[in-house]
């Protein structure tokens, strides 16, 4: 069975452009998490879809971030404008059941994301 | 206060020989489930093990086995018989039931197994 899948699995660009992250979750996963990962903050959630709803996104830094999923195979997290500050790894992960704490998360690859 | 603290962030082995990773937590929930990931230089994040607060054994998977003290609020991850491909970042991890229930990570532990 296919993990959770990202892309584009490595983004360059420049500061002021607008980035759009892809995550495919495992299929049946009914949560989808986006974490973000850097050297100062280590990793931290950014925001979590349980059945495609948007639970928690306390934890989006800014209004210039903004995620959706539309269905339940596909989530997209968008940066407009991106600043170099948002360089990160970001990591899309999906666990089986909404809501459930025993639940394992499995993390995708991860898009390594350079803003100049 | 940290939710999760790994004090060890980074630790040498020698293949062949155990080490334990050490990890702590912190919540006020009775329910609650404990995680170990690991991450290789490649960056993937890879999920080794799992333990419930309700779970009244230790977890074991493979060579990797988790020494849970409830009381302590400690949840080390023990790896048996290193091997040269554990060397990685070791994030230890915790999902509560109230709260955000998402994963809570600790700083991570940077493992080097010598040969």
């Amino acid at each position: 069975d296919a993990g959770v899948i990202q892309s584009p699995r490595h983004e360059v660009t420049e500061m002021g452009q607008e980035v759009t992250l892809r995550c495919k979750p495992i299929s049946g996963h009914n949560s989808l998490f986006w974490y973000r990962q850097t050297m100062m903050r280590g990793l931290e959630l950014l925001i979590y879809f349980n059945n495609n709803v948007p639970i928690d996104d306390s934890g989006m830094p800014e209004d210039r971030f903004s995620a959706k999923m539309p269905n339940a195979s596909f989530s997209t997290l968008k940066i407009q404008p991106s600043e170099p500050r948002d360089s990160a790894v970001y990591f899309c992960a999906s666990s089986p059941r909404a809501g459930v704490w025993t639940e394992t998360q499995y993390f995708g690859p991860g898009t390594r994301l350079l803003v100049l | 206060a940290q939710k999760i603290t790994q004090t060890q962030p980074g630790m040498f082995v020698q293949e062949k020989e155990a080490v334990t990773l050490d990890c702590t937590y912190d919540t006020s929930d009775q329910s609650y489930g404990l995680f170990w990931y690991k991450q290789p230089s490649s960056g993937e994040m890879i999920f080794l093990i799992y333990q419930g607060s309700y779970d009244e054994q230790n977890a074991t998977e493979g060579r990797y086995s988790l020494n849970f003290q409830k009381a302590r609020k400690s949840a080390n991850l023990v790896i048996s018989a290193s091997q040269l491909g554990d060397s990685a970042m070791y994030f230890c991890a915790m999902r509560e039931d109230t709260g955000r229930r998402a994963l809570t990570f600790g700083s991570g532990t940077r493992l080097q197994v010598q040969p």
